[in-house]
């Protein structure tokens, strides 16, 4: 089983549509929860972290924990092509580590 | 927020050669840097976690006498390919954590990447 795990997509939503994006993990240990957004040949950046159970809103961004089932998503709301990217779901575990999962690719159609 | 810098973006060389990566922090110390490697259409994989002034750590897998980190300072970290290959091409990001975040949480702060060509 991998550490973290994401549907690779493509995820294909029509503009102005709520995106949501999902990821799994396997140590129950971790603490924090991160999603990074990278386009094509970039780096990745930072778009929320979440630490606590429940959901965490930034803007159109909503970040949804539930360390009980050991998940975490992001939902992009009124999403715009300019969202068309990789949303990569990241861990940070008890050694210190960070680990990323594959990615889940977003399109948004315009 | 914080600024990491990566150095070269690019970088094209000949195989049996070796290339340097360098990794600055620019407006902050970080103690733990990380080295990713990421191949097309993949994600991150994690190579090696730096600590200022002691060896680095590296994953299960990463030949640590092939690629060569050095953490000289709390802004500096190297990211040496020794004897490089085509198989070595890949795109090579670092990324910092500042010293005042102690523990397992806060952001990762990302450079820019390099993309390294063995021919």
């Amino acid at each position: 089983q991998k550490e973290v795990e994401q549907n690779s997509g493509p995820l294909s939503v029509p503009e102005g549509a709520i995106a949501s994006l999902n990821c799994t993990y396997s140590d129950r240990g971790s603490q924090s929860f991160f999603w990074y957004r990278q386009y094509s040949g970039k780096s990745p950046e930072l778009i929320m972290f979440i630490y606590s159970n429940g959901d965490k809103e930034d803007g159109r961004f909503t970040a949804q924990l539930n360390k009980a089932s050991q998940y975490v998503s992001l939902l992009i709301r009124d999403s715009q092509p300019s969202d068309s990217a990789t949303y990569l779901c990241a861990v940070s575990s008890r050694t210190y580590k960070y680990i990323f999962g594959t990615g889940t690719r977003l399109k948004v159609l315009a | 927020g914080a600024v990491v810098s990566q150095h070269p973006s690019r970088v094209i060389c000949k195989s049996g050669t070796s290339v340097k990566i360098e990794c600055r922090s620019l407006d902050f110390q970080a103690t733990t840097m990380f080295w990713y490697r990421q191949f097309p259409k993949q994600s991150l994989m994690l190579m090696a976690t730096s600590n200022e002034g002691s060896k680095a750590t590296y994953e299960q897998g990463v030949e640590k006498d092939k690629f060569l980190i050095n953490h000289a300072s709390l802004t500096l970290s190297t990211l040496t390919v020794t004897s490089a290959h085509p198989e070595d091409s890949s795109f090579y990001i670092c990324s910092a954590k500042s010293l005042r975040d102690r523990g397992y949480t806060g952001e990762l702060f990302f450079g820019e990447g390099s993309r390294l060509t063995v021919l």
